[in-house]
């Protein structure tokens, strides 16, 4: 079965902690992994993804993800969060060249961080 | 802003009544994926629409249907709606339909049924 396991569901942490979000899938064949986050109000924005290459990406606003193949995961990390991190964060799969764009999310871990 | 809109962006319906979602697509993109979010929930895939044919659906009833214009813009059409059809509805559009691109979403269009 396809799926994505997110293992923190509610994190709080204080500014300039670091962050680090679980992500676990199940999918038979090559993926594509990704990372969206939901500000309050605001539509999904993609935060960063995989796609092939380095297993170490980098997205926007200091976040980075590693793929671990054999551990078939995705983890999110940061450094230093700030509030305005203060967000539901989502991991997603799909397939590499798969007959659609379908994505399989997680079901998100939401994060409160405090001034 | 990705481009992507959605409307209405709340609405409320009683049960078994009908409704139209409506999703217009960022610049240049031909492809349109549908979510149901519940709360609580990652999105669910509904189905997703390439240059206006359906190619692909996730595990949701035949009373959810859809249809993708000319200009790629799209609508998710709900019938004999249930209590449980409650859920933020999600618009994604990308480019080609079968590669590797990531996907944009919209707003969300609220759902509520009574």
């Amino acid at each position: 079965a396809q799926s994505v396991s997110q293992h923190n569901h509610h994190v709080i942490l204080s500014e300039a902690a670091s962050l680090e979000l679980g992500c676990n899938y199940s999918y038979g064949g090559t993926v594509n992994l990704f990372w969206y986050v939901q500000y309050p109000g605001q539509h999904l924005q993609l935060l960063l993804k995989y796609f092939s290459g380095d297993p170490l990406v980098k997205g926007i606003k200091g976040f980075e993800a590693e793929f671990i193949k054999s551990k078939f995961s995705f983890n999110l990390r940061k450094p230093s969060v700030q509030w305005s991190d203060t967000a539901e964060y989502f991991c997603a799969v799909n397939g590499r060249g798969g007959a659609t764009n379908k994505l399989i999310f997680g079901t998100g871990t939401l994060l409160a961080v405090q001034p | 802003e990705t481009g992507v809109t959605q409307s209405p962006t709340h609405l409320i319906k009683t049960r078994g009544q009908q409704v139209t979602l409506r999703c217009s697509s960022q610049s240049g993109h031909n492809t349109v994926s549908w979510y149901q979010q519940a709360l609580g929930q990652g999105p669910q895939f509904i189905f997703q629409y390439y240059r206006e044919e359906e190619n692909g659906r996730g595990n949701f009833p035949p009373r959810f249907s859809g249809l993708q214009f000319p200009n790629y813009s799209s609508e998710l059409n709900v019938n004999a709606l249930e209590l449980d059809d409650s859920a933020l509805y999600l618009c994604a559009s990308s480019f080609g339909g079968q590669r590797n691109t990531e996907a944009f979403f919209g707003q969300g269009t609220r759902l509520t049924v009574v």
